[in-house]
């Protein structure tokens, strides 16, 4: 009954590699997002989604791209993997204007060697 | 853009010791929101505060909001091994805008 649920928890790839990570909610949020967190532990938004919709698309490779196929998943999708992506990835959900702040996933930790 | 500036970004204490972050925005904010992150773990929601001079408690942790609607702090009493983690203000301009983060504070509790 886990309320975000992200998949893989690990995910170490080679350097060119194409990999995706999924998110799921059953919170019944109509708002998804992923964050990255680098190893100074700083939350950086990389994108939003309001039912369906891309909201917040911030200066992020577009080697990234995100996918919702419906307000209760937000898929990120990631090409030509480099060093540089190596990250905590989180994905979270609210529900917009309510109160009770953000749901975060656990994360996916990846590896680009 | 909007910037959220938190300080300090490490604070180590004894247990039993105080322990106090402070927040602050570039911008006038609708609300700010709290979150702990302990160690390998994930973010997790504490508490959102909206109101002008708001003060909360839960507990040993005290936020609060200010009059300006631009800072804020979380002060905890007694520090408790368990309070290790990392603690992140985030702040909206509007209700329901994007959420910005601060940089974290990582609080280390030595028993």
């Amino acid at each position: 009954d886990t309320a975000v649920s992200q998949t893989p928890k690990y995910l170490v790839t080679q350097m060119g590699n194409d990999k995706s990570i999924k998110c799921e909610q059953n919170l019944g949020h109509d708002t998804m997002y992923w964050y990255k967190q680098d190893s100074k532990k700083f939350l950086k938004i990389m994108f939003s989604y309001n039912n369906k919709e891309l909201i917040i698309n911030e200066t992020v490779p577009n080697r990234f791209s995100p996918k919702s196929p419906d307000k209760a998943h937000l898929n990120l999708h990631i090409n030509s993997l480099e060093l540089g992506d190596s990250a905590v990835y989180f994905c979270a959900s609210s529900q917009r204007g309510a109160a009770g702040g953000y749901t975060f996933g656990s994360g996916t930790r990846l590896t680009v060697v | 853009g909007q910037q959220v500036m938190q300080i300090p970004q490490y604070q180590h204490v004894q247990e039993g010791e105080d322990f106090t972050t402070y927040c602050n925005s570039s911008t006038t904010l609708s609300n700010i929101q709290w979150y702990k992150q302990r160690p390998g773990g994930h973010p997790v929601f504490l508490i959102q505060l909206v109101k002008s001079g708001e003060v909360k408690k839960q507990k040993r942790l005290t936020f609060q909001f200010g009059e300006a609607k631009k800072n804020s702090s979380l002060h905890i009493t007694a520090t408790q091994t368990t309070d290790v983690g990392t603690y992140f203000c985030a702040g909206q301009e509007t209700s329901g805008s994007r959420l910005t983060f601060g940089e974290g504070t990582q609080l280390t509790v030595n028993p």
